[in-house]
């Protein structure tokens, strides 16, 4: 059973740049088909996909944050990572990282993160 | 504002059946098999409870069932249990560049 772990400061000034990483454990991120996603969820609202990062390395982003993102993988580590630039007072948010095993569940994600807040302010 | 539509909340008793629903365009939810729902509980990430629109998991009960006309999915929870009640997100494939697009969420209270 594969497990994601979300890690990375909690607050973050404005115009700064937000940095998180994702561990992967229970399985190897560059095996299988899988994409390996950022979603995040401000307090009481939605959910918004932030982008991707596919096993060869391929990435897509949401075109509203599309300037601003950048999803990175390590494979030594088992890890991926987003970086978001430029941040402000409405990317305050939880955060999570998920996956998505596109043989089995596409389009979908069937394990997730347990998230973490990310706070944008001096 | 969210890319797909869904109802702000739905209420039901225990036993009884809901559906929430989802509404999209042509572009997302009635171009492609690819609506997934899932559900949250305060505080805990998401869980995939459907996806390519009515098949569910290994492990997620037959009371959730799933389905999808035209350009709206729908989401069936029958005999509704305390344990039920959550935020119920949907979600679906749109295309190559903007491949995921998710509903605002349904708050789902079990009276």
């Amino acid at each position: 059973q594969v497990q994601l772990q979300e890690s990375g400061p909690g607050l973050v000034k404005p115009s700064q740049t937000l940095s998180l990483t994702c561990t992967v454990s229970g399985g190897s991120i560059s095996g299988g088909s899988y994409y390996w996603s950022w979603i995040r969820q401000p307090a009481g609202k939605g959910l918004e996909w932030i982008g991707r990062i596919y096993t060869s390395g391929s990435t897509n982003y949401n075109p509203s944050l599309r300037s601003r993102v950048t999803i990175s993988v390590d494979p030594s580590k088992n890890q991926f990572s987003l970086k978001l630039t430029s941040v402000t007072a409405a990317d305050t948010a939880v955060y999570y990282c998920a996956r998505e095993d596109v043989k089995v569940v596409p389009c979908s994600f069937d394990s997730w993160g347990q998230g973490t807040l990310v706070t944008v302010s001096s | 504002q969210s890319a797909l539509t869904q109802p702000a909340s739905v209420s039901g008793s225990p036993g009884q059946s809901i559906t929430i629903s989802c509404t999209g365009t042509g572009g997302d939810v009635g171009g492609y098999d690819y609506v997934s729902w899932y559900q949250q509980h305060p505080g805990k990430a998401p869980k995939l409870m459907i996806f390519e629109v009515s098949n569910r998991p290994s492990g997620v009960s037959n009371r959730f069932s799933g389905s999808k006309s035209v350009n709206t999915a729908s989401l069936t929870i029958s005999g509704l249990q305390a344990e039920d009640e959550a935020d119920y997100f949907c979600s679906s494939y749109r295309n190559s560049d903007n491949p995921v697009v998710f509903g605002g969420g349904t708050k789902l209270t079990v009276l």
